[in-house]
C-alpha cells in the first residue's frame, strides 16, 4: 500500500521556468511532509518541509503548497536552474512515531 | 565537520549469505535510522537507533537487525540473504530521536548486491 505517491517518473523544464513536482498520500496521520533533493551517489538532502497545520512554506526559490481536502502537496521552483537536475523525493512523518514515509520520486531535468 | 559516512560504498554477496554495514553520524549527532532503497523505490524504514536500543521498526522481518555503540555508530545486519534484498542502504542520523525530520542527515548508503 503505497501511502505517498509521486505519479510523475520525470520531469523536463528549461532553465528560467516554473517547475512542479507532485505528491499525494492518503493516511491522515501526517503531521507533516519534506521535500529531499537526491544526487547519483549521494544521500537525499533535506530541502523544505511543510507541517500539516499549513498551507503553503517558502524558502528562496522553493515553496511547497499544501492541499489539505484533496490529500496534495507540490514544490515549485522558480526559476529552475541547471543545478536542480535530481531526483526529489516526497515524504511524510507518521504522527507519534519516528517513521518517514517516502514516495517514489521524480527525476527533474532542467536543461538550457 | 565529517557527515554522515557509510562503508563499505558497495557490496556483493550471494544468497544465503550474511552481510554487516556500518554507519556513523553526524558529529554531536547521537540517533541513527536505516532505510533500504529498492531500484526505482523511495527509501523505506528499517528501524531507528537511539541510546543503544532499537525504538521502532518497519515493516521488516528479524532478519534485519541492528545495532548501536556507546559511540553513537551503528551496524545494519542481515542474515539469509536473498535476491530482493538488493539495494542501496542508507542510514540517516539526528540528534535526539524526536527531532523533526528536517533534522535528519543522510550518508551516500551502501549498494548490496546479492547474486
Amino acid at each position: 500500500d503505497q501511502q505517498v505517491k509521486q505519479n510523475s517518473p520525470s520531469l523536463s523544464v528549461q532553465e528560467g521556468r516554473i517547475s512542479i513536482l507532485n505528491c499525494d498520500y492518503t493516511n491522515s496521520m501526517f503531521d507533516y511532509f519534506l521535500w529531499y533533493k537526491k544526487y547519483p551517489a549521494e544521500g537525499p538532502t533535506f530541502l523544505i518541509s511543510i507541517s500539516s497545520i499549513k498551507d503553503k512554506n517558502e524558502d528562496g526559490r522553493f515553496t511547497v503548497f499544501l492541499n489539505k481536502s484533496a490529500k496534495h502537496l507540490s514544490l515549485h521552483i522558480v526559476p529552475s536552474q541547471p543545478g536542480d537536475s535530481a531526483v526529489y523525493f516526497c515524504a511524510a512523518h507518521l504522527y507519534n512515531t519516528d517513521k518517514l514515509i517516502f514516495g517514489t520520486g521524480t527525476r527533474l531535468q532542467v536543461f538550457p | 565537520d565529517a557527515g554522515v559516512t557509510q562503508s563499505p560504498t558497495h557490496l556483493i554477496k550471494t544468497r544465503g549469505q550474511q552481510v554487516t554495514l556500518r554507519c556513523s553520524p553526524k558529529s554531536g549527532h547521537d540517533t541513527v535510522s536505516w532505510y533500504q532503497q529498492a531500484l526505482g523505490q523511495g527509501p523505506q524504514f528499517i528501524f531507528q537507533y537511539y541510546e543503544e536500543e532499537e525504538r521502532q521498526r518497519g515493516n521488516f522481518p528479524d532478519r534485519f537487525s541492528g545495532h548501536q555503540f556507546p559511540n553513537y555508530s551503528s551496524e545494519l545486519n542481515v542474515n539469509a540473504l536473498l535476491l530482493g534484498d538488493s539495494a542501496l542502504y542508507l542510514c540517516a542520523s539526528s540528534l535526539g530521536p524526536g527531532a523533526t525530520n528536517e533534522k535528519l542527515f543522510f550518508g551516500s548508503g551502501t549498494q548490496l548486491s546479492v547474486l
